[in-house]
């Protein structure tokens, strides 16, 4: 059965304080791991996908990497408007968009 | 449309009653998706179209719950005889560019 862990699952920065938000996943074949952003009474907003371990995606003050185990969000400087909950999928081969989600974590940057 | 479109935003209903969720997705997909999420739950997969087609109906938490396509078009996901459990955000959403893109969903509270 895939899983996906994030963690944590609530963080609280100043503004300008860097961090990372840690997505741990097993699945059988990996065809895709997603991050998505999710603001309070909206769907969830696509940010990246990612295919294989070592690649690096990058929008913005938000960096996404990736291992065979987990992947990274890395928040550089952040401003109060990246306040949001940061949800993790994962995409098993051949199972279109069936994917398997994380319970995400709520980030909150204070000014 | 050039969204994913879903009504009512919002729904409050009593325990037994019956209750129908819409969605219009972007205008000329094919496939269509709804998942479910629930209070400190991760999003979990319900259903999947393929046109009018439901060729994954896995995730259905149990026989109350069904949904139909039209047209190709707009999708509708009833829950017969709703319990308290029932109560969540329900979302629709369509792939696309390798990107799944969501609703701002339809929130229901059954009391």
């Amino acid at each position: 059965e895939d899983q996906v862990t994030q963690s944590p699952e609530a963080l609280r920065l100043q503004e300008g304080e860097s961090s990372s938000l840690n997505c741990s996943y097993t699945v059988s074949g990996l065809r895709g791991l997603f991050w998505y952003r999710q603001d309070p009474g909206k769907g969830p907003e696509f940010l990246f996908t990612l295919y294989s371990a070592g690649e690096e995606k990058e929008k913005e003050r938000l960096k996404a990497t990736l291992t065979k185990k987990e992947s990274f969000l890395h928040i550089t400087a952040p401003k109060p408007e990246d306040s949001a909950t940061y949800l993790c999928a994962v995409q098993a081969g051949g199972s279109n968009y069936k994917l398997t989600f994380g319970k995400g974590t709520l980030l909150t940057v204070n000014p | 449309g050039a969204g994913v479109s879903q009504s009512p935003s919002n729904k409050v209903t009593e325990k037994g009653k019956d209750v129908e969720l819409r969605c219009d997705p972007i205008s000329g997909h094919t496939a269509l998706y709804w998942y479910r999420q629930s209070l400190g739950q991760g999003l979990e997969f319900l259903i999947y179209f393929q046109g009018n087609s439901a060729p994954d109906k896995s995730g259905l938490p149990s026989d109350r719950f069904s949904a139909e396509r039209t047209g190709g078009s707009v999708s509708t996901l009833t829950i017969q005889r709703t319990q308290q459990e029932d109560s969540a955000v329900y979302l629709c959403a369509n792939p696309g560019a390798n990107v799944l893109t969501f609703g701002a969903g339809s929130r229901l509270t059954v009391l």
